[in-house]
């Protein structure tokens, strides 16, 4: 079953925006993660934000966790054209279980 | 390091044929997980592995799925007999230290059943 569920399923902004994703889920985390996924290839780690902390940043990338709504945003600042792809969030369950439960993902378009 | 290396890219068959996927995780990683990606149902866990130890096949589908993962380098996910609803992307992961944290994907194989 779906854990995450993002939000919106599909965006399309201009370059040079910022593009916001949300995620939702439903039970106790560990902590959750965003990936990546270009058209046909594998799925690329880009960030993880564990259940104590609130946000984090790396690069143009800005995640921040609300375990009291269970729900995340990611932001991507500057959008290139490039950052087009699905972004998931993966949630890894508490209680020390290691499979991560997937969202159906966002899929973003950068118009150049 | 090349990565998590999965065979065949691509794989068409017909409907009861035995399908077979093939992985090699990143080297040191003790941990391997493989999942499904339809559009209907999205990414889907269906068992992953601790140092060559099934830990949760919960995800596997039925019977007619099995996986094995015969020493830390290679791992192989069987479908025997294959029918058109298995068609979908399977990915292999692999992870170090604890499964939960980042997870490293292959480039996926593309299964299609007719």
């Amino acid at each position: 079953s779906q854990q995450g569920e993002e939000d919106p399923q599909a965006l399309s902004i201009q370059e040079g925006e910022n593009a916001t994703m949300n995620c939702s889920y439903k039970t106790s985390i560990n902590n959750l993660q965003w990936y990546r996924q270009n058209s046909g290839r594998g799925l690329v780690h880009l960030i993880l934000i564990r259940s104590n902390e609130r946000e984090k940043h790396s690069g143009r990338l800005r995640v921040t966790l609300d375990t009291s709504k269970k729900s995340s945003s990611l932001l991507i600042t500057a959008s290139r054209a490039a950052d087009t792809a699905s972004y998931f969030c993966a949630t890894a369950p508490g209680g020390g279980a290691d499979g991560l439960t997937f969202g159906k993902g966002t899929h973003l378009i950068i118009q150049p | 390091d090349a990565g998590v290396i999965q065979s065949p890219r691509h794989e068409v068959t017909e409907m009861g044929q035995e399908v077979t996927l093939r992985c090699k995780p990143i080297s040191g990683h003790d941990y391997l997980f493989w999942y499904r990606q339809t559009m209907m149902r999205g990414l889907e866990l269906l068992i992953y592995f601790n140092n060559n130890v099934p830990i949760d096949d919960s995800g596997m589908p039925e019977d007619r799925f099995s996986a094995k993962m015969p020493n830390a380098s290679f791992s192989t996910l069987k479908i025997q007999p294959s029918e058109p609803r298995d068609s979908a992307v399977y990915f292999c992961a692999s992870s170090f230290v604890r499964g939960a944290n980042e997870q490293y994907f292959g480039p996926g194989t593309r299964l299609t059943v007719t």
